[in-house]
């Protein structure tokens, strides 16, 4: 059971270019989320999902798109990266709605937009 | 809106208790949530509140006062492991997604 899986680990991109964020996990998770954290500020939800096939946006999802085709996975995606989304992003999911279901967190991608 | 309130450093000292604060104020309260995270590393659980009182696991315990909007997290014999940030996370009703607060960088010196 690997748990929940970013790849990649560390990226540093050009202004302006795109990349993909992986998200997978074993866990049979309906729910999932992307969050960016930086220095001072706490987690921050980008975007999330209750189900294969659904998205929602959270508190800062401009810039940002996620897809949910199998149950499994959650990419986030930036078209064109600005400084700003210099972060690091942490993927999180659990099982459903149940309230006592912790979110289980992957280990991070660090991403550095220069 | 949520608005979410902890310290942003503590410092304590080996074998001593610390008590980390978290005030919240919200429109349909489902739960509160607390997880540990070492530098460089991903946030793990540490426990989960909704009724009022306190909860006990091992050095950890946690409180909660539904009326007060506030919540504690309370670390006995403290060791230098414990070095970390604790993040408070309220769960609205709903099927609205956990909102973190900003973190206490606790250090714990010998």
């Amino acid at each position: 059971n690997a748990g929940v899986t970013q790849t990649p680990k560390f990226r540093v991109l050009k202004t302006g270019q795109s990349m993909t964020l992986l998200c997978a996990q074993d866990m049979n998770h309906e729910y999932m989320y992307w969050y960016r954290q930086d220095p001072g500020m706490g987690l921050r939800l980008i975007h999330y999902s209750v189900g294969e096939g659904t998205t929602a946006k959270g508190e800062v999802p401009d810039g940002y798109n996620v897809s949910r085709l199998k149950k499994q996975n959650f990419l986030l995606g930036l078209e064109s990266a600005a400084p700003s989304q210099t972060s690091v992003y942490f993927c999180a999911s659990k099982p459903g709605q149940g309230a006592r279901s912790p979110l289980h967190f992957g280990n991070g991608t660090r991403l550095t937009v220069t | 809106g949520q608005n979410i309130d902890q310290p942003t450093e503590m410092t304590a000292t080996e074998g001593a208790i610390v008590q980390i604060n978290c005030t919240y104020q919200t429109s349909g309260f489902n739960g509160l949530f607390w997880y540990q995270q070492h530098a460089g590393e991903a946030p793990t659980f540490l426990s989960y509140n909704v009724l009022d009182g306190l909860e006990e696991k091992g050095r950890f315990s946690s409180f909660l006062s539904r009326s007060k909007g506030y919540s504690y997290l309370l670390l006995k014999e403290l060791q230098m492991k414990d070095s970390a940030s604790y993040l408070c996370a309220v769960l609205n009703s709903g099927n609205t997604p956990l909102v973190f607060g900003k973190g206490t960088r606790l250090s714990v010196i010998a």
